[in-house]
């Protein structure tokens, strides 16, 4: 199982330009997570998807959208990049177990920069 | 106020010695649970360990426990044996509710450095 993928690695974007984080988990989980980390800080949550089809904003969802294009797939539009979206963005799925726990799993991240 | 805090923004230790990251929450939620993760230099988060609000007993991981002060509002990580390899930064997380969705709330890290 590969887990949690993201693509790409790494992206440079001119302020204005568009971009799609693409994000793909194998494990069958229903919640998927966007997250940013910004140096020296923890990761804050974009937007998440509770299960297919459904989609919610967290914490600093201005300047992006989302798609849960199906049960395995997550992904992050950057509409017109701005340099305060220079970040490294994780994508995240989890999923809730009978005894009530649950842990989310993370991708190797996307490191973006906005010149 | 900040949900997470981790007071302790970088620590040393000694190859094969014990050390403990400190990490205080804060919600009046009753079910919420509370994780450790550890991102190398190389930028992945791993997840270390998981402590349920409900769990009577501190959780476990191999090296890695979790101390588990409920009154106190503290969930400190015990790791044993330190290892050059467990340099890295360490993030507490909570996430709160039952709901569906499960949302972490991160605190802003402790970077370790295990010297040899």
């Amino acid at each position: 199982n590969a887990g949690v993928t993201q693509t790409p690695k790494f992206q440079v974007l001119k302020t204005g330009q568009s971009m799609t984080l693409q994000c793909a988990q194998d494990m069958n989980h229903n919640s998927m997570y966007w997250y940013r980390q910004d140096p020296g800080m923890g990761l804050r949550l974009i937007y998440y998807s509770a299960s297919e089809g459904t989609t919610d904003k967290g914490e600093v969802p201005n300047g992006y959208n989302v798609s849960r294009l199906n049960k395995r797939e997550f992904s992050l539009r950057l509409e017109s990049a701005a340099p305060s979206q220079t970040s490294v963005y994780f994508c995240a799925s989890s999923e809730k177990y009978r005894d009530g726990t649950d842990t989310q799993y993370f991708g190797p991240g996307t490191r973006l920069t906005v010149l | 106020a900040q949900k997470i805090t981790q007071t302790q923004p970088g620590m040393f230790v000694q190859e094969k010695e014990a050390v403990t990251l400190d990490c205080t929450y804060d919600t009046s939620d009753q079910s919420y649970g509370l994780f450790w993760y550890k991102q190398p230099s190389s930028g992945e988060m791993i997840f270390l360990i998981y402590q349920g609000s409900y769990d009577e007993q501190n959780a476990t991981e191999g090296r890695y426990s979790l101390n588990f002060q409920k009154a106190r509002k503290s969930a400190n990580l015990v790791i044993s044996a330190s290892q050059l390899g467990d340099s890295a930064m360490y993030f507490c997380a909570m996430r709160e509710g039952r709901d569906s969705s499960y949302k972490l709330i991160f605190g802003s890290g402790t970077r370790l450095l295990v010297r040899p």
